[in-house]
Order: C-alpha cells, then structure tokens, then sequence
C-alpha cells in the first residue's frame, strides 16, 4: 500500500531526445506527487510536482502526466541534455510533503 | 536561503560503536525531516520534528536509533551498537511551515566496518 514503483532502473537518452521515467502507485489517499532530481554526492532536490486534480503539469522542458485511474504518473523530459544525467525518484504522500514514499530511482545518462 | 547543512559528510565507523549526526535546517523552516538511503534505493522515511515535537517515527527507527531537535533549530540522529546494515546516506530535509517542498541536505554517508 505503501510502495511507489518506479521504471525504468536506468535510461540512455540522445541529446535532444525525450526522457520517459514511469512510476505507479497503490494507495489513492496519496494527494501529492512530486519529482526530485539527485546529482552525486548532493541531496534531492525537487524538480516538479503535481495534484490528483489535474492530468498534467508542465514547467520548462519538466512535464508530469498524471492517470488518476491508473494510479499511475510519469515525467517527461523534453530535448534532453547532458546537464540533465541524474537520478530521478518519484515520490507521493498524504499530507504536505510529509513523510514522502519515494520510488527506487532511475538513473539518467544523457549522451552528447 | 543558505541550505541544509549535515556534518559530518562521511563516517566510517566499526560495528558495535556508536555514532551522532547533526543536521542544521534552513532557518524559519520548522519541520525538520530525517530520510535514509541505500545504495541503489530511494530515500526511506525514519522521522520527522516541527520544531521541538517529534511526530512520527518510522518502524524502520528502531530502538538504537534516536532523534532530538532541542529548542527546534538543529537536530541530532543517534545510532547506538551501530551494524554493518546502518551503512546507509542519512539525509536531512527541512520545510517552511505549511509548505510541500522539502529541502534536502548533501547527507551524511556512514560506512561500518
């Protein structure tokens, strides 16, 4: 009930092209979902994050889609860049942030 | 906003001792987060504080493990007869009152022997 799973593990992505990261989830009292980005040797930081209540968040090249029917919610990454080679973990929780359930991470390459 | 600072950044560490870290919050922010992470993993909850008050522990914070936030600035994680399965980046995360984004700090890595 707890868990948020995530795929892929890892993904190589051209230059310019779209990064696609999955994450699924079981308890419907989750009423947020965020993103964090993590680079080596720094904490996460959060990158993008949406409500049940819209299908799709957008900021810059960041876009979440959320299916609430499918418990389901996935980032997109548009004309990917090498600066973007991190590990991404989705996240969710019931109330404001707290105690957030984060998904086991997908790490990013982006080839130049 | 000068950031999360955990100190230290690593600690190595053999089994059987036991271990503090500090975590100083972004200032003004009052709840202060307590998160672990494993090789490979995504963070895992262990606690959270708004200001002094401890709210939450996770079954994961087991009874060698304690966490203070005197005076509700800095915080204290206390792992006890630590194990080589405490090997783990804990992380810090701090947030303003009433808001979602939590802030993490750069973590600290222990390494048990």
């Amino acid at each position: 009930q707890q868990q948020v799973k995530q795929s892929p593990q890892s993904l190589i992505v051209q230059k310019g092209g779209i990064s696609i990261i999955n994450c699924a989830y079981e308890n419907t009292a989750f009423d947020y979902f965020p993103w964090y980005q993590q680079f080596p040797g720094k904490g996460p930081a959060l990158l993008i994050a949406i409500r049940p209540d819209v299908s799709e968040k957008k900021e810059g090249r960041f876009t979440i889609s959320f299916n609430k029917s499918a418990k389901q919610f996935s980032l997109h990454i548009m004309d990917s860049q090498p600066g973007d080679s991190a590990t991404y973990f989705c996240a969710a929780s019931m109330e404001y942030g707290n105690k957030l359930v984060f998904g086991a991470g997908t790490i990013l390459r982006v080839k130049s | 906003d000068t950031g999360v600072s955990q100190d230290p950044r690593h600690k190595i560490t053999k089994r059987g001792q036991n271990v503090t870290f500090r975590c100083d919050p972004i200032s003004e922010h009052n709840r202060l987060y307590w998160y672990r992470q494993t090789l490979g993993q995504g963070p895992e909850f262990l606690t959270y504080f708004q200001n002094e008050a401890q709210l939450e522990k996770s079954r994961l914070l087991s009874d060698r493990f304690s966490a203070e936030r005197p005076k509700g600035s800095f915080s204290t994680l206390e792992i006890q007869r630590t194990e080589q399965g405490d090997s783990a980046m804990y992380l810090c995360a701090s947030s303003r009152p009433g808001r979602e984004v939590l802030f993490f700090g750069p973590g600290t890595r222990l390494t048990v022997l």
